[in-house]
């Protein structure tokens, strides 16, 4: 069975610091991974997605992630956080076998004090 | 404007009753998804639909149930079987392919009293 882990329940960054959410899974085929981010009193929306190619994968607000397929990994990046990045991030995977069915990771609360 | 609503956004019901939470669909999307949030868990799946009149159970379907007689209409019942019914629930939908990429309501807050 397919299973997502995130390493950090609640991340605390000043402005300006650098950000890396990790996370990894656990499916030994071909797989489809997403971030996802809801921020407060919205709902969860797509940040950004890996299906094919290139391993590195730039989403909205200047976010990036690195799939790295030796490490079953999936690792979440942004150089330079603000106030608004402020919010619940998501790991996603589905297995391009099962495309319908898609597991998430527990979350990462990520709080950036001004 | 294309989405997903999801009603109510609040429900309060006593111990031992079936409630229906409502998700409908105009994306013209064939997939729909339930998940339930709790904090430190994250999302949940409880059952999923690939087309109309066919779901399959998640890995938290007990104690729920689901129907797909259209394609824009995928309504929970968390019935009273289920044993912590207080959580926040989501509906999604996906596309044709299935490439997993979700759409989401802004969910149903469901507190059992």
């Amino acid at each position: 069975a397919q299973s997502v882990s995130q390493h950090n329940h609640h991340v605390i960054l000043s402005e300006a610091a650098s950000l890396e959410l990790g996370c990894n899974y656990s499916y030994g085929g071909t797989v489809n991974l997403f971030w996802y981010v809801q921020y407060p009193g919205q709902h969860l929306q797509l940040l950004l997605k890996y299906f094919s190619g290139d391993p590195l994968v730039k989403g909205i607000k200047g976010f990036e992630a690195e799939f790295i397929k030796s490490k079953f990994s999936f690792n979440l990046r942004k150089p330079s956080v603000q106030w608004s990045d402020t919010a619940e991030y998501f790991c996603a995977v589905n297995a391009q076998t099962s495309y319908d069915k898609v597991i998430f990771g527990p979350g990462t609360s990520l709080s950036v004090i001004p | 404007d294309g989405g997903i609503t999801q009603s109510p956004k609040y429900l309060f019901r006593k111990e031992g009753q079936n409630v229906t939470l409502s998700c409908e669909q105009n994306l013209n999307h064939d997939a729909m998804y339930w998940y339930r949030q709790d904090p430190g868990q994250g999302l949940r799946l409880i059952y999923y639909s690939q087309i109309v009149n066919d779901f399959q159970k998640g890995d938290i379907a007990e104690g729920y149930s689901v129907s797909r007689e259209k394609k824009e209409s995928f309504p929970l019942t968390v019935t009273s079987a289920q044993k912590n019914p207080t959580a926040f629930y989501l509906c999604a939908s996906s596309g044709q392919g299935g490439t997993g990429e979700l759409f989401f309501g802004e969910g149903s807050r469901l507190t059992v009293l």
